[in-house]
C-alpha cells in the first residue's frame, strides 16, 4: 500500500534519448509536485500540479513536459536526454486544504535515478 | 525570494549522545511551515518534525526537537539519545502557507554516528 509510488526506480539511457518517469499516488491527494535532486544532493522543485492543472513552472527547459492525466499522477517526459539531466527525480504530493491534520506536509516518493551516458 | 541556509555541510555525533543541526531562513511571510526531512542511503525522503509559524511552542517528535526563533529565522534540530539509524542527510525545508506553495530546501547535513 505505497503512498506515492515511481517507476522506475533507476533509468540509464544514452544522451539524445527520450524517456518518461511515472507517479502515481494513492492518498486522494489534489496536488502533486516533480522535484530534481543534483549530484551534490541539492533538491529543486521543477513542477506542481493541482487537479491536473500546471501551478509552477519552475523555469525548467521545454524538453521537461510534465503530464497529468488525472489527480492521481503525474509523469515526466524528458525529450533530447543530456549528461546534465543525471539526477534523482522525486515525485510528491499534499493535500491542500486547511482541514488536513498536517497542512502544508508533502509526501516523497522513493525517487528515480537516471543516468544519462 | 525564500532561502534556506544549512551552515553545516557534516556533523558528527557518539551514540546516545545528543546533536543540534543548524538552520537559517529567509523570508518577508509571517505565516508559513518549516520541516526537517531525513535521507538515509536508501534515498527515501522522511518527514522527521514539523512546525507551524503562527505556533510558539518549539515541536517535538520522540527523540527529536526543534527550536524554533522566529524572530531570528532559526530553526534548529536536536536529536537526543543518538542512534545509529540516525545517521542521513537531514534537509531543512521551507513553505510558505500559500495554497499549493513549492518545498525550497537548505543543502543538507551529512550526521555520522559513532558507535
Amino acid at each position: 500500500d505505497t503512498a506515492v509510488s515511481q517507476t522506475p526506480k533507476y533509468l540509464v539511457t544514452q544522451m539524445g534519448n527520450d524517456k518518461s518517469i511515472k507517479c502515481e499516488q494513492n492518498l486522494g491527494h489534489d496536488t502533486m509536485y516533480w522535484y530534481k535532486q543534483d549530484s551534490k544532493k541539492f533538491l529543486k522543485i521543477m513542477f506542481s500540479y493541482n487537479n491536473k492543472e500546471l501551478i509552477i513552472n519552475e523555469t525548467v527547459p521545454n524538453r521537461f513536459s510534465p503530464k497529468s492525466p488525472d489527480k492521481a499522477h503525474l509523469n515526466l517526459h524528458i525529450n533530447s536526454l543530456e549528461l546534465g539531466d543525471s539526477a534523482v527525480y522525486f515525485c510528491a504530493s499534499s493535500q491542500e486544504s486547511a482541514a488536513e491534520p498536517q497542512p502544508g506536509e508533502q509526501f516523497f516518493g522513493p525517487g528515480t535515478r537516471l543516468t544519462v551516458l | 525570494a525564500q532561502t534556506v541556509t544549512q551552515s553545516q555541510p557534516e556533523m558528527s555525533v557518539q551514540e546516545a549522545e545528543t546533536v543540534t543541526l543548524s538552520c537559517t531562513y529567509d523570508t518577508s511571510e509571517s505565516d508559513y511551515y518549516l520541516f526537517w526531512y531525513k535521507q538515509p542511503p536508501s534515498r527515501q525522503m522522511i518527514l522527521v518534525i514539523r512546525q507551524e509559524a503562527y505556533k510558539q511552542q518549539n515541536a517535538t517528535e520522540n527523540r527529536f526537537s526543534v527550536n524554533f526563533q522566529k524572530a531570528a529565522k532559526s530553526f534548529s534540530l536536536k536529536i537526543s539519545d543518538s542512534q545509529l539509524g540516525d545517521a542521513a542527510m537531514y534537509f531543512c525545508a521551507y513553505r510558505s502557507a500559500v495554497w499549493t506553495d513549492k518545498l525550497i530546501f537548505g543543502t543538507g547535513t551529512r550526521l555520522q554516528v559513532f558507535p
